[in-house]
């Protein structure tokens, strides 16, 4: 099957910082990927859709400018995180459709803990 | 619009024992119906997935689970659980690939 990785598996860093998490097609190209946020014990929650060329579609509530997103190329889309504050503590998990799958490939995903 | 409930935050079952996962979803069209198992730490894995045909969908690691359209159900059960199946399992609904809506997740604890 399609694999996605992510890049860093886990990121400590401190309040005032910023981080850029990579998410990765390994064997397919993808136009459009997706980031969630997943808080303990929750369900994931799409912050945005990444898409290849164009600016990343973000859900309502999802501040743009923290959370920045590009998608550089059919591979890679990127999310940095601005100005993290511990409230950003997180783990972020991102996806892709495959090609001409119904389903998307999800990433490892990336345990951020900022201090 | 679409929307998806599993009952159920925790459920508990002895090892050897019937694995039943509860979902039911709403949307306004015909579904794409979706298991996903996580264990701790890592990202998603697709168990199963109904688009259309068959109701009865089997999956890995000997899951299945049967899309009832008249109780807008698709619960996930496996006949004989296994220490390995401990894991959150998510239920999601989408039409096509975008605009996956998931589940609350149900954490499942397998007894030895």
């Amino acid at each position: 099957g399609a694999v996605v990785s992510q890049h860093p598996s886990r990121v400590i860093c401190k309040s005032g910082t910023s981080v850029k998490i990579e998410c990765r097609s390994l064997d397919f190209q993808a136009t459009t990927m997706f980031w969630y946020r997943q808080f303990p014990k929750k369900s994931l929650m799409l912050m945005a859709t990444s898409n290849e060329g164009s600016k990343a579609t973000y859900e309502q509530g999802v501040e743009k400018d923290k959370f920045l997103i590009n998608h550089a190329s059919l591979t890679l889309s990127t999310l940095t995180v601005t100005s993290a504050h511990p409230e950003d503590s997180s783990f972020y998990i991102c996806s892709a459709p495959g090609q001409g799958a119904v389903e998307q490939y999800f990433g490892p995903g990336t345990r951020l803990t900022v201090t | 619009a679409q929307s998806v409930t599993q009952l159920g935050s925790h459920v508990s079952v002895s090892e050897g024992a019937l694995v039943l996962l509860r979902c039911n979803y709403s949307s306004s069209v015909p579904p794409y119906l979706f298991w996903y198992v996580q264990y701790p730490n890592q990202g998603l894995q697709l168990l199963l997935k109904y688009t259309t045909g068959a109701t009865l969908v089997k999956g890995i690691n000997g899951f299945e689970a049967e899309f009832k359209k008249s109780e807008t159900s698709f619960h996930l059960t496996k006949p004989s659980a296994h220490m390995s199946d401990a894991a959150e399992y998510f239920c999601a609904v989408s039409r096509g690939a975008n605009n996956l809506f998931f589940g609350t997740g149900t954490r499942l604890t397998v007894i030895p």
